[in-house]
């Protein structure tokens, strides 16, 4: 495998199922993204870990909880999720993360498939 | 805050033909990048481009090049000779060099005509 992948690509769930989203990276990164992407709408960042810490909260509901046991694994655990929550879900990584803005670089994110989501 | 606006919702264009995407952003950060996206219809979001605020020398990857003009804001993407396989949507982001946080504009769909 190389790059970033996700697993599943395509999940179908009620309001009171639990599941859970997975990505892993092959490309050596130390920080991996949420996104999520609705229909008509702009790509929103959901969460963020830099060495297996959570660095970006962006106000994402309770429903969704993400975990990040190793810098090359990331899961985002679903559970009683709402019809609004149906979007595809892309998972990304990056070399590093810098909060101190001692770059003038930015890295490069790379993203996985996606999972695309319906909640029933 | 960031934002990034692309302004063309769609786009038709001759295969082989050259097509150019605008990009336009705000921000009050000195230092920061902009990107650009392919994401076909399968959903993968390709990283295609990448400028520093502080290059000089507009980017340019094989028949992607970005357009940078600084003072305009803006960060037009070009791609010459269209293929087929270009149908795609596009997105253009910045990033700040502090956080890595990217903010993505709405998209541009390129239809790739034989």
């Amino acid at each position: 495998e190389t790059g970033v992948t996700q697993t599943p690509r395509h999940l179908v769930m009620g309001m009171t199922n639990k599941k859970s989203l997975k990505c892993e990276q092959h490309l050596g990164h130390n920080a991996m993204y949420w996104y999520k992407q609705s229909a008509k709408k702009p790509l929103e960042l959901m969460f963020v870990y830099s060495l297996e810490e959570r660095v970006e909260n962006n106000s994402v509901p309770s429903r969704f909880s993400p975990e990040c046991p190793n810098s090359s694994h990331l899961f985002l655990h679903l559970h009683t999720l709402q019809p609004e929550d149906s979007a595809l879900y892309l998972c990304a990584s990056s070399q590093g993360y810098s909060a101190s803005g001692d770059s003038l670089d930015t890295d490069t994110q790379y993203f996985g498939p996606g999972t695309r989501l319906t909640v029933l | 805050a960031q934002k990034i606006t692309q302004t063309q919702p769609g786009m038709f264009v001759q295969e082989k033909e050259a097509v150019t995407l605008d990009c336009t952003y705000d921000t009050s950060d000195q230092s920061y990048g902009l990107f650009w996206y392919k994401q076909p219809s399968s959903g993968e979001m390709i990283f295609l481009i990448y400028q520093g605020s502080y290059d000089e020398q507009n980017a340019t990857e094989g028949r992607y090049s970005l357009n940078f003009q600084k003072a305009r804001k803006s960060a037009n993407l070009v791609i010459s000779a269209s293929q087929l396989g270009d149908s795609a949507m596009y997105f253009c982001a910045m990033g700040k060099a502090a956080g890595n946080k990217l903010t993505f504009g709405g998209g541009t769909r390129v239809l790739v005509k034989p």
